[in-house]
């Protein structure tokens, strides 16, 4: 079955020591998104890859990176990561023009 | 500015019994909905999207939804709870109806199902 699939499940890093986050798709979708979603909270888009097109939100922090080398893999990279951004990640993609965007499981990661 | 507001963050249900998930919108042009469930520790899963179709909306697991432009509603209903359906409900709203990354969430209503 085609879908969204995200590495490692559980990530747990040091604080201020960088962590990388993996995505993948087998969709063959346009367009990939990097959400952030803390306990009892809802998503929050940090930013997403219309093709090769980074588009950042406007509050994402400049700790969080992202990068997209082909279509099926995407990156998000925290540089020095505090306290606040342990959290649930979630990836996710959607075709071109369309409005569904399907999710990863998501990676929680707990910093120390 | 698009906004969404889930009204209950915490609905608790018995087995059988009518489930009522309710979310509206503001949008200043015709928006698109969604219904996403998590379980715990899970990503999201579309159950039903509505796109200027059909205003009552069949999705998965037996849900569905109705938009009621005058009320700029888009409530989640089931008609007999199951115990499977425990999980937390995201409402969501398109600004432009693309995938250009505006997919607003509602802040997420929590449901339990009672045996």
């Amino acid at each position: 079955d085609a879908m969204v699939i995200q590495n490692p499940r559980y990530q747990v890093t040091q604080f201020g020591k960088p962590v990388t986050l993996s995505c993948s798709q087998t969709l063959n979708h346009n367009v990939m998104y990097w959400y952030q979603q803390k306990s009892s909270q809802a998503p929050k888009l940090l930013f997403h890859y219309y093709d090769k097109d980074f588009n950042n939100e406007a509050d994402t922090p400049d700790n969080f990176q992202s990068r997209r080398p082909n279509t099926s893999f995407c990156f998000l990279d925290i540089r020095s990561p505090g306290l606040g951004d342990a959290a649930m990640y979630l990836c996710a993609a959607s075709k071109v023009n369309q409005e569904t965007q399907y999710f990863g499981p998501g990676t929680r990661l707990l910093v120390l | 500015a698009q906004s969404v507001t889930q009204l209950g963050s915490h609905v608790s249900v018995s087995e059988g019994a009518l489930v009522l998930l309710r979310c509206n919108y503001s949008s200043s042009v015709p928006p698109y909905l969604f219904w996403y469930v998590q379980y715990p520790n899970q990503g999201l899963q579309l159950l039903l999207k509505y796109t200027s179709a059909a205003t009552l909306v069949k999705g998965i697991n037996g849900f569905e939804a109705e938009f009621k432009k005058s009320e700029t509603s888009f409530h989640l209903t089931k008609p007999s709870a199951h115990m499977s359906d425990a999980a937390e409900y995201f409402c969501a709203v398109s600004v432009d109806g693309g995938s250009q990354g505006n997919l607003i969430f509602g802040k997420g209503t929590k449901l339990s199902v009672k045996p």
